[in-house]
């Protein structure tokens, strides 16, 4: 069975705080995402990256940055926190070729006190 | 629960209807397009996909169709279920371009 794994279910941090979120897939797939679902926004890509130490700007990169030094792996980094960063994270893994379906992890409940 | 659900369009069904789900997607140059279903408090699971070349698209109990002249995606779930109950997207994809643009979202409320 395929899978994509997030680290946390549910994390709680402070206002400042570095944030470490960790995706693990074990498709061998090329192409690794992170996106926030918030409430009647849907999802908004971050970043992904289409190779090992390779990355590219979503939609909302701001206040985000990203690490993918295996392939297997893809993490998003909140540099300081905020409040506005409460939200569900979904990493997702998709194959290198054209027009094939992304694979999601379960999400992360990130909330920002 | 989640709240993924909060603001979207639902469609409550009773058990053993059909259900539609309609999506109007953006990118007339986009050739690929997805479902996705998710339930509360999981990531998105992927139901069923198309190409631009189809029109139509058959899975267990589901259908896709695509209007490509009026950019509009639905599905369709047939003797919908309770655990058919959840948030459903559509998503489009552009050839060549490895990222999915998802839709806002659909609540489907199935009733026993």
């Amino acid at each position: 069975d395929v899978k994509v794994t997030q680290s946390s279910r549910y994390l709680v941090k402070r206002t400042g705080e570095k944030v470490f979120l960790e995706c693990v897939q074990d498709m061998d797939h090329e192409n690794m995402f992170w996106y926030r679902q918030d409430p009647g926004l849907g999802l908004r890509l971050i970043y992904f990256s289409y190779d090992v130490k390779m990355k590219e700007k979503g939609d909302i990169p701001e206040g985000y940055s990203v690490s993918r030094e295996k392939k297997e792996r893809f993490s998003l980094i909140l540099e300081s926190a905020s409040t506005n960063q409460t939200s569900m994270y979904l990493c997702a893994s998709s194959a290198g070729q054209p027009n094939t379906e992304a694979f999601f992890g379960q999400g992360t409940r990130l909330t920002v006190v | 629960g989640e709240s993924v659900g909060l603001h979207l369009p639902t469609l409550s069904v009773q058990e053993g209807d059909n259900s539609i789900i309609n999506c109007a997607y953006s990118n007339s140059a986009s050739d690929y397009f997805i479902w996705y279903k998710q339930e509360s408090g999981k990531g998105p699971q992927f139901i069923i996909d198309i190409r631009s070349n189809m029109d139509k698209r058959q899975g267990q109990r589901v259908t896709v169709l695509l209007n490509k002249t009026v950019k509009h995606l639905s599905l369709q779930i047939a003797a919908t279920q309770p655990g058919d109950s959840a948030v459903y997207f559509c998503a489009e994809n552009m050839w060549g371009y490895s990222t999915l643009t998802f839709g806002k979202g659909t609540m489907l409320l199935v009733s026993p």
